[in-house]
């Protein structure tokens, strides 16, 4: 019983470009949406968040956009840049401090 | 101010043996968790803790024990590895009042 997919396991895109990330989920109990990243031999890292009661979050590149009745999230980065290259999560909590993680989305930025 | 904090960074064991992976956060979190990540399935929840002296089953907790005797430390346990254990293992923490947690660097263990 998947909850969460990520469909797109690898994504490139011109520096300077949008980048656009998805996840779809099925479970209605969720309330709190992630997204972490994750650089090689490293530990994810939290990016940004947003709660069920907002549709959008921004926080400078990086916006969160949720739309509850298709049950889907997104991550935009504009404008993209190398660094940015890594592999993205989205996670999801329905209250209890545990997440569900999606499989992840490998983000590479060309220059 | 280390954050958090994973020993061993990697370690081969063969089947059966046992280890303990040591997880220590600095950042006076109440709750630890312990994932596993393998290719293709994202970051799984083993155990997690709510605070010391607690623990409880995440998603895929068979194979594996964990304590909490002290607040900065959750230790996760393999006491029979079988290869189906080799992964990268990352231990969690989060503030109760906040919703993000602070994950560390990832032990990479291999089960021959």
């Amino acid at each position: 019983d998947q909850q969460v997919k990520q469909n797109s396991p690898s994504l490139s895109v011109q520096e300077g470009r949008i980048s656009i990330l998805n996840c779809d989920y099925t479970n209605s109990m969720f309330d709190y949406f992630l997204w972490y990243k994750k650089y090689p031999a490293e530990g994810p890292t939290f990016l940004i968040s947003i709660s069920s009661i907002k549709d959008k979050n921004e926080d400078g590149r990086f916006t969160v956009f949720l739309n509850k009745s298709a049950k889907h999230l997104s991550l935009h980065i504009v404008p993209s840049q190398p660094g940015d290259s890594a592999v993205y999560f989205c996670a999801f909590s329905s209250g209890t401090y545990k997440y569900i993680f999606g499989t992840g989305t490998r983000l590479k930025v060309l220059a | 101010n280390a954050g958090v904090t994973q020993t061993p960074k990697f370690r081969v064991l063969k089947t059966g043996q046992s280890m303990t992976l040591l997880c220590a956060q600095d950042m006076n979190h109440e709750y630890m968790y312990w994932y596993r990540q393998d290719p293709g399935m994202g970051l799984r929840l083993i155990h997690y803790s709510v605070g010391e002296g607690t623990t409880a089953k995440g998603e895929v907790p068979d194979g594996y024990n964990v304590s909490r005797l002290k607040k900065q430390n959750f230790l996760l346990g393999l006491e029979s590895a079988a290869p189906s254990q080799t992964s990268v293992y990352f231990c969690a923490c989060g503030d109760g009042g906040r919703v993000e947690q602070y994950f560390g660097p990832g032990t990479r263990l291999t089960v021959t």
